[in-house]
């Protein structure tokens, strides 16, 4: 079974410092990966999914099959970024997402 | 992305009783899921909300204690039957758009609180 971890319950980084939100996956396929954020009092949304290979608000995150990872990255973290972040999971063919337990992220001015 | 809504967006409710939580969503989707997050904890799914036909459940979830409708493509309910205080909880409605390799997308969620 597939299986999402997120080492770090909390995290937290002064402004201006690189962050590194860790996740480790388990799956015997190629999956999809993605990640959710939830600022304080707003829905859950996505922030981006590994197939995109995008830049969202200056997070990036690859997709290492090598160490079953897919770390989220910020060179520089803002105030703003404070929030929980969740990595998830997709079978190839399925459609239901594993989330893992979350990070929060403080980023203390 | 498509708009989800949900309602109520928080509920206290005694034991033993029942809540229904609706989820309407500006456009067709393919797939419609229900999620539960427990106080500290992350996302769990409870079930697939089938158009037309019965939810597919997942290990540790029943249909007596958590009956979802789905009567078109756009709207779905879940109940908690029975309710007890085990049952606070946020509850998310999620969606799935048609494109292929369309991600997730979720409501605002359900804070129900059983006293």
């Amino acid at each position: 079974a597939q299986r999402v971890t997120q080492p770090e319950k909390l995290l937290s980084v002064f402004k201006g410092a690189p962050v590194e939100l860790k996740c480790n996956y388990s799956y015997s396929g190629s999956p999809e990966l993605f990640w959710y954020v939830q600022y304080s009092r707003q829905r859950l949304q996505l922030l981006l999914r590994h197939i995109s290979r995008e830049s969202i608000k200056g997070f990036t995150a690859d997709l290492n099959k090598g160490e079953t990872s897919f770390h989220l990255k910020k060179p520089f973290a803002q105030e703003e970024d404070s929030a929980m972040y969740y990595c998830a999971l997709r079978e190839t063919s399925g459609s239901r997402l594993t989330f893992g337990e979350g990070t929060q992220l403080t980023v203390n001015p | 992305s498509a708009v989800i809504s949900q309602k109520p967006s928080r509920d206290i409710c005694q034991r033993g009783t029942s809540l229904t939580i609706q989820c309407q969503v500006d456009s067709q989707v393919t797939m419609m899921f229900w999620y539960r997050q427990q106080p500290g904890q992350s996302l769990t799914l409870i079930a697939t909300a089938n158009q037309g036909s019965e939810a597919t459940y997942e290990s540790g979830f029943v249909i007596d204690k958590f009956p979802i409708s789905r009567p078109n493509l756009t709207f779905s309910t879940l109940t908690v039957s029975n309710m007890s205080p085990e049952d606070s909880s946020i509850y998310l409605c999620s969606v799935r758009g048609t494109a292929k390799n369309s991600p997730l997308h979720f409501g605002n969620g359900t804070r129900l609180t059983v006293t």
